[in-house]
């Protein structure tokens, strides 16, 4: 059975970096893409980016200046790093597998607030 | 960017009954279209994919149709467990992009 498992800091101050790691269980990371998406309280879904194991990415065009996505085959994470946070980074941010999102993470409430 | 817009927002249908939900691409995305469920406080479940597919466990009264920019999803009789939202997603052009979501409530 694959799983995912989203963890990090849930409260991050204006300006600084947003850190999550995604732990992949029952798959191997070096298979399909993997996928951070988030949505905000109370509103819809949006891709932040994905990475295939052999490094390859892609990220929302909105965010491109801001987010990294990186993989560590050798513990079958994947991780996000969003820089420069505001307010409007405040949202669930959910780790997924492939392109149709057919595995999710439980996902993680990351609120901006000083 | 492939904007996503779903009808109706908010959708009232009496259990037993059959809910149509609806999604419009604003450029075609060919058969690369996905619904998604997603219960209160619980992440999205993969209902169907490529327009038609249903994901494994699904149960059969979800249906999927449509191509190209208009798309479908139908429930056939409702049961308590199906009422919540539904997002439709394409994945035919980078950037992924969802509709904002189709609320189902009891009527």
């Amino acid at each position: 059975q694959v799983q995912l498992q989203e963890s990090g800091p849930g409260l991050v101050k204006p300006s600084e970096t947003l850190s999550l790691t995604c732990t992949v269980s029952g798959d191997s990371i070096s298979s399909y893409y993997w996928s951070w998406i988030r949505q905000p309280p109370g509103k819809g879904l949006e891709w932040v980016g994905y990475i295939y194991y052999s490094g390859i990415t892609n990220y929302n065009p909105s965010l491109k200046s801001r987010v990294t996505i990186s993989v560590d085959k050798s513990r079958n994470q994947f991780s996000l790093n969003l820089n420069s946070v505001t307010a409007a980074d405040t949202a669930v941010y959910y780790c997924t597998r492939r392109s149709i999102a057919d595995y999710w993470g439980q996902g993680i409430l990351v609120t901006v607030s000083s | 960017e492939t904007v996503m817009t779903q009808s109706p927002a908010t959708l009232y249908v009496s259990p037993g009954e059959r809910a149509t939900l609806s999604c419009r691409a604003s450029q075609s995305v060919s058969t690369n279209l996905a619904w998604y469920q997603q219960r209160p406080g619980q992440a999205p479940r993969l209902l169907i994919y490529g327009a038609s597919t249903r994901a494994t466990g699904i149960p059969a009264r979800f249906s999927g149709s449509g191509s190209g920019t208009e798309f479908t999803l139908t429930i056939s009789s409702l049961q308590s467990e199906d009422f919540a939202v539904y997002s439709c997603q394409q994945y035919n052009n980078w950037l992924y992009t969802f509709g904002q979501g189709t609320k189902l409530e009891i009527k």
